[in-house]
C-alpha cells in the first residue's frame, strides 16, 4: 500500500542527546515536510524539502536538522540544542510544493524528554 | 502573512445530528486552496475536504460539506448525520502561493465530540 511510514512511534530522549525520527514515503512525491504539534498550537512547520538534496527551514527550525539524500526518505534529527523537544512530530508529503496539492501525513511520532 | 482562525476550541453534537465548525482566514493572494483535516485519537491527519478558491460551488464529500464565503473569508465545515467515528480534532488549513513563495497555514483546531 502507498503511504508514509514514520518510526519509531514512541521515543524517549535523555537531556543532551540527539535523536533521529525516520520518515519514508512510497508515493513518489517530490515534496516532504516535518511538522511539530503541541497541545493547543495546531501544526507548525519545522523543515521542508522540494527535491532531493535540497531543504529549507520552516517557522521553527532552530534545534532541528534534516537531510534529503533519497526521494523517499526525509529523516529529522532533534538535537540537544532544541530546548523543549517533547511533542508530537508529523511527517508529510505532497506531489510538489504547489498550493493546490493535498498534503498527506504519516501516523506521527511521540518524542518525550526524560 | 496569512492567518487561519478557528474560534471554537471544543464542540459536541448528538449522534445523527448536524454540526458546523467555523473557520475564518486571511490572505492577500487571489489563488489559494482551503482544506479541512481530521485528526482522530490515533493522531493521524486525514484529509476531509478540499476547496479551490476560484470555484464558487461548495465542495461536498459524502456527509461532509463546506460553506465557502469568499468575500467574508469564511470556510465552515458541516457534518451531517454525525457518527461516533467523527469524534476528532478538526483543523482548517489554507495554502497559497504568490510572488515565488508558498505558504501553508493551519488553524489551532476544534475538538469535536459525538455523543451517543
Amino acid at each position: 500500500d502507498g503511504g508514509i511510514t514514520q518510526s519509531p512511534k514512541y521515543l524517549f530522549r535523555k537531556e543532551g542527546q540527539n535523536v533521529t525520527l525516520s520518515c519514508e514515503q512510497n508515493l513518489n512525491h517530490d515534496a516532504m515536510y516535518w511538522y511539530r504539534q503541541d497541545p493547543g498550537q495546531g501544526l507548525r512547520l519545522i523543515y521542508y524539502s522540494q527535491i532531493v538534496n535540497d531543504f529549507q527551514k520552516g517557522d521553527i527550525a532552530e534545534g532541528y536538522s534534516v537531510s534529503r539524500e533519497k526521494k523517499e526518505s526525509f529523516p529529522l534529527t532533534v538535537t540537544s540544542a532544541q530546548k523543549n523537544p517533547t511533542a508530537f512530530y508529523l511527517c508529510a508529503s505532497s506531489p510538489d510544493r504547489g498550493s493546490g496539492n493535498t498534503i498527506y501525513f504519516g501516523e506521527g511520532s511521540w518524542l518525550t524528554v526524560v | 502573512a496569512q492567518t487561519v482562525t478557528q474560534s471554537q476550541p471544543e464542540m459536541s453534537v448528538q449522534e445523527a445530528e448536524t454540526v458546523t465548525l467555523s473557520c475564518t482566514y486571511d490572505t492577500s493572494e487571489n489563488n489559494y486552496y482551503l482544506f479541512w483535516y481530521k485528526q482522530p485519537p490515533s493522531r493521524q491527519m486525514i484529509l476531509v475536504i478540499r476547496q479551490e478558491a476560484y470555484k464558487q460551488q461548495n465542495a461536498t464529500e459524502n456527509r461532509f460539506s463546506v460553506n465557502f464565503q469568499k468575500a467574508a473569508k469564511s470556510f465552515s465545515l458541516k457534518i451531517s448525520d454525525s457518527q461516533l467515528g467523527d469524534t476528532a480534532m478538526y483543523f482548517c488549513a489554507l495554502s497559497a502561493s504568490g510572488a515565488g513563495s508558498y505558504q501553508l497555514t493551519f488553524g489551532k483546531g476544534t475538538k469535536l465530540s459525538v455523543i451517543p
